[in-house]
């Protein structure tokens, strides 16, 4: 397993802001990831966390609105820009530690999350 | 295309009851893996589970048991003797690679 810590755990934030989000985990992991969950809704995958590349978003999330950095094996970075109200969510971020294969079917550890507020 | 359907969005129980969470799946892989999480109110999702699609044995732990069967395209969750900790919202995720898929998730409401 691995632990997860990210912060901030919550913000409230201006409209047109932009906040940046840490992940931190205990160990060195393959394949880190970041999602959203909208109020009592399920998660989506926002785009995954490549190490000194660019990260491989998901159909609907761009780069210049969720810029992600990926400096090393343990740490990653998403940025929520130029918010609106309907960036309100959770944002979290996994972790698969390395597995034989392409990963298929790794185990995924989240942290707690970060809980934003856009007014 | 790939889709996880819990189609209970919420359920209560009263303590000590029996609880049965549904999961219905669709992919074409015939490799693939199905997993359980927990998401209490704090937010973090924890692991529960995952199976992998060669294997329809149905496993125990302590209170909690999955069955798994290929034929239904089902992986349901039940938790015995439910207690008020095991209120959460679980979601069913289903990954053909390292991808998840997962569904709208089932609020369970455990009763003192």
């Amino acid at each position: 397993s691995a632990v997860i810590s990210q912060k901030p755990s919550r913000d409230i934030c201006q409209r047109g802001t932009s906040l940046t989000i840490q992940c931190q985990v205990d160990s060195q992991v393959t394949m880190m990831f970041w999602y959203r969950q909208q109020p009592g809704q399920s998660l989506t995958l926002i785009a995954t966390a490549n190490q000194g590349s660019e990260a491989t978003y998901e159909s609907g999330f761009v780069i210049d609105k969720f810029p992600i950095s990926r400096p090393n094996l343990t740490f990653s970075t998403l940025t929520v820009s130029n918010m609106s109200p309907e960036d309100s969510s959770i944002y979290l971020c996994s972790v698969a530690p390395s597995g034989p294969g392409q990963g298929a079917g790794n185990i995924q550890y989240f942290g707690a999350g970060t809980r934003l507020s856009v007014l | 295309a790939q889709k996880v359907t819990q189609a209970q969005t919420e359920i209560s129980v009263v303590e000590k009851e029996d609880v049965t969470l549904d999961c219905v799946y669709e992919t074409r892989d015939t490799t693939y893996y199905l997993f359980w999480y927990k998401q209490p109110p704090s937010g973090e999702l924890v692991f529960l589970i995952r199976r992998n699609s060669f294997d329809e044995q149905n496993e125990i732990s302590g209170r909690y048991s999955w069955n798994f069967q290929k034929s239904t395209s089902s992986f349901n969750f039940t938790i015995t003797a439910s207690q008020v900790v095991d209120s959460a919202v679980y979601f069913c995720a289903l990954a053909g690679t390292y991808k998840y898929i997962f569904g709208t998730g089932t609020r369970l409401k455990v009763l003192a």
